[in-house]
C-alpha cells in the first residue's frame, strides 16, 4: 500500500491529452515539492520534472504539471505511441521522513 | 555528461550480505544528496535510503532500517549500500539517484536476488 495513490492505469489515443492523478495528505504533496517520473520499458526512471519547474533538458513541455492541496496532476498532451510507460509520483514525506513514491500508473496510447 | 553507473549486486542466500556500489561522474560530488531506490519484480518504486553530501544526515525505510547501510567516499565519487540479513523480499532492482529537486539522474540498476 503506497503513501500515494495513482490510478493503476490510464490509456488515451495518439495525439490526445491524458491525464494522472497522485492524492496524498498535508505530510507529503500538502508540504512538499511533487516531482514526477517516467519509467520506460526496461529501463531505469527518468525525471519528467518537480512542481512542473526545473524541467531537465530534453522533456517537452507536452508533459506539464499541477498541484492542489494534497492532491498533484501530471497531464500528457499530445499523446505519442513512445509515452507508453510507467508513470510516478514522488514527494518527501514530512512525518515519516522518508521519500515516499505512488504505486505507479501504466500509460497505454491505444 | 551526469552519470552515474553501479555495480556489484548478483544472487545470495536469505541471511546474506551484499554490497553496491554506485560511481559517480560528470558532476562536483561532495555537495549533493544521493539516495537507494528499489524495485521488486513487477512492482513499484520503493525508496530504500537517502545521505547527505557530507554523510551527516542519513535516512532509511523501515523495511531496511537495521539491516542496511548506506554510505559514501566522496575522495572516490561513490556511494555504497551494504545489505546484511537479507531476506527473500529485499529480491529487486536497486537504483542509485542524485538529488537535489527530484532524482536525477538515476542509475541503470543492478538486480539483487535473495533465494535459496
Amino acid at each position: 500500500q503506497s503513501v500515494l495513490t495513482q490510478p493503476p492505469s490510464v490509456s488515451a489515443a495518439p495525439g490526445q491529452k491524458v491525464t494522472i492523478s497522485c492524492s496524498g495528505s498535508s505530510s507529503n504533496i500538502g508540504n512538499n515539492y511533487v516531482c514526477w517520473y517516467q519509467q520506460l520499458p526496461g529501463t531505469a526512471p527518468k525525471l519528467l520534472f518537480c512542481d512542473n519547474t526545473k524541467r531537465p533538458s530534453g522533456i517537452p513541455d507536452r508533459f506539464s504539471g499541477s498541484k492542489s492541496g494534497t492532491s498533484a496532476t501530471l497531464g500528457i498532451s499530445g499523446l505519442q505511441t513512445g509515452d507508453e510507460a510507467d508513470y510516478y509520483c514522488g514527494t518527501w514525506d514530512s512525518s515519516l521522513s522518508a521519500w515516499v513514491f505512488g504505486g505507479g500508473t501504466k500509460l497505454t496510447v491505444l | 555528461e551526469v552519470q552515474l553507473v553501479q555495480s556489484g549486486g548478483g544472487l545470495v542466500k536469505p541471511g546474506g550480505s551484499l554490497r553496491l556500489s554506485c560511481e559517480a561522474s560528470g558532476f562536483t560530488f561532495n555537495i549533493y544528496s544521493l539516495n537507494w531506490v528499489r524495485q521488486a519484480p513487477g512492482k513499484g518504486l520503493e525508496w530504500v535510503s537517502s545521505i547527505s553530501h557530507d554523510s551527516r544526515y542519513i535516512y532509511y525505510a523501515d523495511s531496511v532500517k537495521g539491516r542496511f547501510t548506506i554510505s559514501r567516499d566522496n575522495a572516490k565519487n561513490s556511494l555504497y549500500l551494504q545489505m546484511n540479513s537479507l531476506r527473500a523480499e529485499d529480491t529487486a532492482v536497486y537504483y542509485c539517484a542524485k538529488d537535489p529537486y527530484g532524482f536525477d539522474p538515476w542509475g541503470q540498476g543492478t538486480l539483487v536476488t535473495v533465494s535459496s
